[in-house]
């Protein structure tokens, strides 16, 4: 399996700032992805970052509230911007590993609490 | 587009007692992945079992085995054994292939608490 570490594990930010959270991966992967849990909901797709090329985003997300930066097969940073408290949730990073089918790993989570 | 449902918000089981945790899904596209994950109060995410839409046989690891019945279009988890490390949110989630890759879509998830 592969290991996926997030920083920071938890954050209380005001609003109208930003937060960058980073996901490291112990292993060259191909897809990264970025997902966002709403308190007592279930996971959301932010977007799917690959190396080299610009993220993709699903509906309702954009790149101006959630830049990506993917500068490499082990490491993606996602960006909140301009914060405001629907924003708090947990925010997950990520990867499809090994050969296909693809099993799908989650980083620990980063718990972002927005006053 | 894709869909997985949960319909039980909460199950309670005995420790030691075997538990099912039902999913059912709705998808067009005759490839498929399943996937169930673990989630504890801590929010780490933790892969337990994936079934494949081809596959033959049941997935099993350890504890854990899938119940497939592809033409009821469902993938309960059973969880054999139960223990009191087992009380954790549970999400069944299949796997959407896009243009540019694949996604996971997540059911609502069932809380299981496991009682001493």
């Amino acid at each position: 399996s592969a290991v996926i570490s997030q920083k920071p594990s938890r954050d209380i930010c005001q609003r109208g700032t930003s937060l960058t959270i980073q996901c490291q991966v112990d292993s060259q992967v191909t897809m990264m992805f970025w997902y966002r849990q709403q308190p007592g909901q279930s996971l959301t797709l932010i977007a799917t970052a690959n190396q080299g090329s610009e993220a993709t985003y699903e509906s309702g997300f954009v790149i101006d509230k959630f830049p990506i930066s993917r500068p490499n097969l082990t490491f993606s940073t996602l960006t909140v911007s301009n914060m405001s408290p629907e924003d708090s949730s947990i925010y997950l990073c990520s990867v499809e590993y090994g050969s296909s089918p693809y099993e799908q790993y989650f980083g620990p989570g980063t718990r972002l609490t927005v006053t | 587009a894709q869909k997985i449902t949960q319909t039980q918000p909460g199950m309670f089981v005995q420790e030691k007692e075997a538990v099912t945790l039902d999913c059912t899904y709705d998808t067009s596209d005759p490839s498929y992945g399943l996937f169930w994950y673990k989630q504890p109060s801590s929010g780490e995410m933790i892969f337990l079992i994936y079934q494949g839409s081809y596959d033959q046989q049941n997935a099993t690891e350890g504890r854990y085995s899938l119940n497939f019945q592809k033409a009821r279009k469902s993938a309960n988890l059973v969880i054999s054994a139960s223990q009191l490390g087992d009380s954790a949110m549970y999400f069944c989630a299949m796997r959407e292939r896009l243009g540019y890759g694949n996604k996971l879509v997540f059911g609502a998830g069932t809380i299981l608490r496991v009682k001493s």
